[in-house]
């Protein structure tokens, strides 16, 4: 069971360029979202969906872009990235939100912007 | 709104030692509470969940957390720490729309 999956794990990208983060779930999960990792901060909600054509900001949602068209996949979009965009991205995935249910991680992309 | 305070970015104790590591939460609704655990490179695995069935919740890897509703606290502990338990902890509630709010993490350390 692969769970959820994020590609790439690493990448750099020059002050300007744009990229998609791949995320993509097998667990037919309603809602999927992206955070944000940085020292000392947590994580932080950068865009989140509750289905597949429906998405929403999260805490951090400037500069990036998201679109839900199928269940599976929620791709996060960087316009053009800055330094200020250098950090650990994680996306998540988490069942119907009856109760406790709990988010399941991707392993994370880790992006340097120089 | 709701939010987590995480007091202590570092805690260090030495190999056998309790582990405590606190978390207090904000919430205007009863809460969903949960532990996870962030080894290094990797992402984040759960450790255990509040819910609401009994206060003292039990984890993986040995850890336990009890839901205190007078002091707005779920603390996290284990009775005899191991070298494997060196990572990183985040306590977070989760909102509605599953919206998860995480605290700013503490990085535990095991001394031999």
């Amino acid at each position: 069971n692969a769970g959820v999956t994020q590609t790439p794990k690493f990448q750099v990208l020059k002050t300007g360029q744009s990229m998609t983060l791949q995320c993509a779930q097998d667990m037919n999960h309603e809602y999927m979202s992206w955070y944000r990792q940085d020292p000392g901060m947590g994580l932080r909600l950068i865009h989140y969906s509750v289905g597949a054509g429906i998405t929403d900001q999260g805490e951090v949602p400037n500069g990036y872009n998201v679109s839900r068209s199928t269940t599976e996949d929620f791709p996060l979009r960087l316009l053009s990235a800055a330094p200020s965009q250098t950090s650990v991205y994680f996306c998540a995935s988490s069942r119907n939100g009856q109760g406790n249910t709990e988010a399941f991680f991707g392993q994370g992309t880790r992006l340097t912007v120089v | 709104a709701q939010s987590v305070t995480q007091l202590g970015s570092h805690v260090s104790v030495s190999e056998g030692a309790l582990v405590l590591l606190r978390c207090n939460y904000s919430s205007s609704v009863p809460p969903y509470l949960f532990w996870y655990v962030q080894y290094p490179n990797q992402g984040l695995q759960l450790l255990l969940k509040y819910t609401s069935a009994a206060t003292l919740v039990k984890g993986i890897n040995g850890f336990e957390a009890e839901f205190k509703k007078s002091e707005t606290s779920f603390h996290l502990t284990k009775p005899s720490a191991h070298m494997s338990d060196a990572a990183e902890y985040f306590c977070a509630v989760r909102g509605n729309f599953n919206k998860f709010y995480f605290g700013s993490g503490t990085k535990l350390n095991v001394k031999p």
